[in-house]
């Protein structure tokens, strides 16, 4: 596909629960994100990746919160032991390259916990 | 403490006419903002882009403009279209650092 491609597009977890959610980035791009958006706020950073190298995981709010990227393409953000103030939407975005270049988002997928 | 700031939460327009939607930021080492847009149950769109060195960048109806004295900038959207109703976001690369900081968005809505 073309786009930044996140699945699932909807979860729901029972709190306790581990979720996983996975991102395809755009073919070729270099720089992958992963940001929290909760509602009525802007996307805040979580963690940041350079092929397959976490560069910066400063925003993970917990260490309930893991990333990985193992061969520099798919990610996937582990979530254990869910909370309800986990409750978000969880957006990828992809960049060509690491500094003044666009981020490419997906359609992120919407979390809720209950 | 915010370091991109959208002061106002939405807007409303009358089709055709101009739209002006503005962010603050308050450091002054940022050299390079992004301008997106996001439509309900999607990710957010890139729309246009400005680097330090200019003051000004247009593409079609979309110009962004840069005043680094002020450490202001603005999206104009003109003519605005119904199309163009959806929440805005701008952002800036945290200093020394490849990490995008986004403001809490602007809502437009064009009224037709």
């Amino acid at each position: 596909g073309a786009g930044v491609s996140q699945s699932p597009r909807y979860k729901v977890a029972k709190r306790g629960q581990d979720v996983a959610l996975r991102c395809d980035p755009i073919s070729g791009h270099v720089s992958l994100f992963w940001y929290q958006q909760a509602l009525g706020q802007g996307p805040e950073f979580l963690t940041y990746f350079q092929n397959e190298a976490q560069l910066d995981k400063s925003g993970l709010p917990s260490d309930r919160f893991f990333a990985e990227r193992p061969e520099g393409s798919v990610s996937t953000l582990k979530i254990q032991r869910t909370q309800q103030e986990d409750s978000a939407v969880y957006l990828c975005a992809s960049s060509l390259q690491a500094g003044n270049s666009p981020l490419h988002f997906g359609n992120g997928t919407r979390l809720t916990v209950t | 403490d915010q370091q991109v700031k959208q002061n106002s939460p939405s807007l409303s327009v009358q089709e055709g006419r101009i739209s002006i939607l503005n962010c603050d930021y308050t450091n002054s080492m940022f050299d390079y903002f992004l301008w997106y847009k996001k439509y309900p149950a999607e990710g957010p769109t890139f729309l246009i882009s400005i680097s330090s060195i200019k003051d000004k960048n247009e593409d079609g109806r979309f110009t962004v403009f840069l005043n680094k004295s002020a450490k202001h900038l603005s999206l104009h959207i003109v003519p605005s279209q119904p199309g163009d109703s959806a929440v805005y976001f701008c952002a800036a690369p945290s200093t020394g650092t490849y990490i995008y900081i986004f403001g809490t968005g602007t809502r437009l809505k064009v009224l037709a």
